[in-house]
């Protein structure tokens, strides 16, 4: 099966400007997670979804992060306006179901100069 | 690869020696406890997890021990090969539900041929 695919691999903007991160997961998996690691630090979670509803956006840092996945299948997360501490690499995981392990992609590496 | 803004613990090992990673974890209600492995330009990939109705469990050269006195984990991993040179992270969850997966802040391993 293909596995979890997340667009770009990289991406480097200037603070202030906006960026989308897409995240494909495999086929069939309602359940979709937004992580991020940043300054080699901890993988810190963003937020779930279950199919096209937020389960969980407790880890999303404000209001400048908005994560949408219409449909239930692919799933975006966009930063308006980016900020330099935006900067980290941008994981998206998927499972069938809460009990599964977690099945992630390579990340998007985000630079925010 | 990954950038280091903060240095992660960096355990170097000889190749063919036995590695032993530790974690402590924090949420004394978790019940469930897994190691991912993420190498350079990847995400992170499950190599063993673990129940706590369990205090050990095996794996194709690798080793999971979990000690809930002490909310301790660690993964052994016999025979260190160059392919296991990569950031290990412990994650706890507590099982059930839409809980989601804590990760740690991650060991680096080096394996020396």
């Amino acid at each position: 099966e293909a596995g979890v695919t997340q667009f770009p691999s990289h991406s480097v903007i200037e603070k202030g400007q906006t960026v989308t991160l897409r995240c494909d997961p495999i086929s069939g998996h309602d359940n979709l997670y937004w992580y991020r690691r940043v300054m080699g630090k901890e993988i810190k979670f963003l937020l779930h979804f279950v199919k096209e509803s937020k389960q969980d956006e407790s880890g999303m840092p404000n209001n400048r992060f908005l994560a949408e996945r219409t449909g239930g299948t692919y799933s975006t997360l966009k930063v308006q306006p980016a900020e330099l501490e935006d900067s980290g690499v941008y994981f998206c995981a998927s499972s069938h179901n809460t009990e599964d392990i977690l099945h992630f992609g390579n990340g998007t590496r985000l630079t925010v100069t | 690869g990954e950038s280091v803004g903060l240095h992660l613990p960096t355990l170097s090992v000889q190749e063919g020696d036995n590695s032993i990673i530790n974690c402590a974890y924090s949420n004394s209600a978790s019940d469930y406890f897994i190691w991912y492995k993420q190498e350079s330009g990847k995400g992170p990939q499950f190599i063993i997890d673990i129940r706590s109705n369990m205090d050990k469990r095996q794996g194709q050269r690798v080793t999971v021990l979990l000690n809930k006195t002490v909310k301790h984990l660690s993964l052994q991993i016999a025979a260190t090969q160059p392919g296991d040179s990569a950031v290990y992270f412990c994650a706890e969850k507590v099982a059930g539900g839409y809980q989601k997966v804590t990760f740690g802040t991650g060991t680096k391993l080096q394996v020396i041929p």
